[in-house]
């Protein structure tokens, strides 16, 4: 069957560490894998993108690699701060269509 | 800011009555699409639609319905809730550059 994996429900960090999220996926071939950023009672804010075909993409504190042998995303948040706290859900994109198939997602809490 | 809004924010309504959610978009998005999640899961596709005209449902089967009439609304119907509808409805929208913009969501709840 298909399914997407985040790892661990939660996971703190101390203010200042560099977070690292997990995204691993079984049965599925994506044509781009992203991700979003949720906070409590709100909808999910893409972060960024990254093609089947790129290893790395950056944007600011953020860093994504996907490796599509390992079937696997990580998701990198350095010089975290309090304000980074949320859960991050990662989205495999099949191209196409554009339907999004979500992780549960990881609830990232940085400590001060 | 994305600018995409969800009518009501929250809704507590009691079993066997009909309900509409209300999603729209000012950014004259073609693709929009509803999601419904429960508290600790993962997102799920319930309808989509790639413009006027156009709905398709989702990969997880839903008992509700939706319409789009026009470019900018794309409302969710509930001809007769149940309390095994009580969860949170999300409406996105896209222009087909991958990017989803969500709105802020409705939570509902069924007696």
């Amino acid at each position: 069957s298909q399914k997407i994996e985040q790892n661990s429900e939660a996971l703190n960090i101390q203010e200042g560490k560099t977070a690292t999220l997990t995204c691993n996926y079984t049965n599925y071939s994506p044509a781009y894998l992203q991700w979003y950023r949720q906070d409590p009672g709100r909808g999910p804010v893409f972060l960024l993108l990254i093609r089947e075909n790129e290893k790395e993409k950056r944007k600011e504190r953020l860093k994504v690699t996907f490796d599509t042998t390992l079937k696997q995303s990580l998701f990198h948040i350095t010089a975290s701060q309090p304000a980074d706290s949320a859960t991050y859900l990662c989205a495999l994109d099949l191209g196409g269509a554009n339907n999004l198939f979500f992780g549960t997602g990881t609830r990232l809490t940085v400590i001060p | 800011e994305a600018d995409i809004y969800q009518t009501p924010r929250y809704l507590v309504i009691g079993t066997g009555k009909k309900i509409t959610l209300e999603c729209s978009q000012t950014m004259g998005h073609d693709k929009m699409y509803w999601y419904q999640q429960d508290p600790g899961m993962e997102l799920h596709l319930i309808h989509y639609s790639y413009g006027v005209n156009s709905t398709e449902k989702g990969d997880l089967s839903s008992e509700s319905t939706v319409s789009r009439i026009r470019t900018e609304h794309f409302p969710l119907t509930l001809e007769s809730a149940r309390p095994s509808h009580t969860s949170q409805y999300l409406c996105a929208s896209s222009d087909g550059r991958n990017e989803q913009f969500f709105g802020p969501g409705t939570r509902l709840t069924v007696l």
